[in-house]
């Protein structure tokens, strides 16, 4: 499948804590894209990283990505509450960009 | 100014009715895009459109016809609706090089209820 695999699907923590996510997928890709979407909203874009880089900074959050497991993370530092939504990793691969389900963040102050 | 608008935001209405949501985007990009998100969240592409013309038709069944009057427009008009089809419909925009694609701009959903 082309489409990027959120893990886990929730994550609860409280402010001040890092979220790890992950993401997986299993095409070639040219870059692979980080969006979050609050409830009830469209996505936002986040982070895109090129498929010749390794990390990522922006802000508090740091991606990874890991061409020979075909995986990719998302680090965010210090939540906030603020952070509370779903984020979505999105692999493209030769012209498609294809999302899967999100892993859902909570942060409870 | 909204750089990607769909209307309506809400749509509810009776199974076998004709319904279209429309999309239009500011940003000069030339690709648009429609998304259908399911109740469980999953996000699964539907169609692109590169200078109006179709790059991608995702298995959609043919009661989904998008139509793109310009690289400005996308629009999506459902036939016959049916129950499976309720859902939230995403419209996105991208500026895309060499067939990789840029960052995705995304409407705020519409979200479809089939009764």
């Amino acid at each position: 499948s082309q489409q990027g695999e959120e893990d886990p699907q929730a994550l609860s923590i409280q402010e001040g804590e890092n979220a790890t996510m992950n993401c997986s997928y299993k095409t070639s890709i040219n870059n692979l894209q980080w969006y979050r979407q609050n409830s009830g909203r469209g996505l936002v874009h986040l982070i895109l990283i090129r498929s010749n880089e390794r990390e990522k900074h922006s802000g508090r959050l740091r991606v990874t990505l890991d061409t020979s497991k075909k995986s990719s993370s998302l680090l965010i530092t210090a939540s906030r509450a603020a952070d509370t939504a779903s984020y979505f990793c999105a692999p493209d691969s030769w012209g498609k960009l294809q999302f899967g389900a999100g892993t859902q963040v909570v942060v409870t102050p | 100014d909204t750089a990607v608008s769909q209307t309506p935001k809400y749509l509810v209405t009776q199974m076998g009715n004709d319904k279209s949501i429309k999309c239009e985007q500011n940003l000069g990009h030339d690709t648009m895009y429609w998304y259908k998100q399911d109740s469980k969240k999953f996000l699964k592409i539907m169609f692109s459109y590169n200078n109006k013309e179709l790059i991608i038709n995702e298995t959609v069944p043919n009661r989904f016809s998008p139509k793109s009057p310009d690289k400005a427009h996308l629009n999506l008009h459902i036939n016959s609706l049916e129950l499976g089809d309720s859902a939230v419909y995403f419209c996105a925009s991208s500026q895309t090089s060499g067939g990789a694609h840029g960052e995705l701009f995304f409407g705020e959903g519409s979200r479809l209820t089939v009764l």
